[in-house]
């Protein structure tokens, strides 16, 4: 299995752009989530699906973020307009039912 | 001004010592638990799990123990290499309904190999 697949792995973009990140899920789990890793804040959990239905988004920061599941096989998490305290790398990650989580390999955004 | 990150403890060891990294949870109704390994520039990566029936899982050079009492997890690695030099997060969950794991991370310590 390839497991998680994120693109892209770098973007830059200025304020005020919509961003798009994409996550490709590890076949066969029912479980997707968003992460994201500040130095500031660690490692923050956004949102997470189960079968492609969004549970608990308690953790977006704000409406300019929205993440949507349209198939078993992908989820995007995009942000509108971007600011530049949205600078982060965003991690996406599946699991199984009670099953451990694996990581994919991150996109690390720079908004200026 | 300055921007102040997460202060990450840093463990510092030689080479062939053994390794504990120590961990302190937030809720008591956890009763998943897992450790990562997250090497510069890449995601978080599995090592090892327990649940919280359990107090001590070994896995390959890695021991977990969990102490529910003080709701204290401990990573033990033996015989430490260059290639364990990494950040190290703990993470605990609560069980969601359905099945799902809800991992909460904690801020991580960098471990340091020292040749």
């Amino acid at each position: 299995d390839a497991g998680v697949i994120q693109s892209p792995r770098h973007e830059v973009t200025e304020m005020g752009q919509e961003v798009t990140l994409r996550c490709k899920p590890i076949s066969g789990h029912d479980y997707l989530f968003w992460y994201r890793q500040t130095m500031m804040r660690g490692l923050e959990l956004l949102i997470y699906f189960n079968n492609n239905v969004p549970i608990d988004d308690s953790g977006m920061p704000e409406d300019r973020f929205s993440a949507k599941m349209p198939n078993a096989s992908f989820s995007n998490l995009k942000i509108q307009p971007s600011e530049p305290r949205d600078s982060a790398v965003y991690f996406c990650a599946s699991s199984r039912p009670a099953g451990k989580a694996f990581f994919g390999q991150g996109t690390r955004l720079t908004v200026v | 001004g300055e921007s102040v990150g997460l202060h990450l403890p840093t463990l510092s060891v030689q080479e062939g010592d053994n390794s504990i990294i120590n961990c302190a949870y937030s809720n008591s109704a956890s009763d998943y638990f897992i450790w990562y390994k997250q090497e510069s520039g890449k995601g978080p990566q599995f090592i090892i799990d327990i649940r919280s029936n359990m107090d001590k899982r070994q896995g390959q050079r890695v021991t977990v123990l969990l102490n529910k009492t003080v709701k204290h997890l401990s990573l033990q690695i033996a015989a430490t290499q260059p290639g364990d030099s990494a950040v190290y997060f703990c993470a605990e969950n609560i069980g969601l309904t359905g099945g799902g794991n809800k991992l909460t991370f904690g801020t991580g310590t960098q471990l340091k190999v020292e040749l």
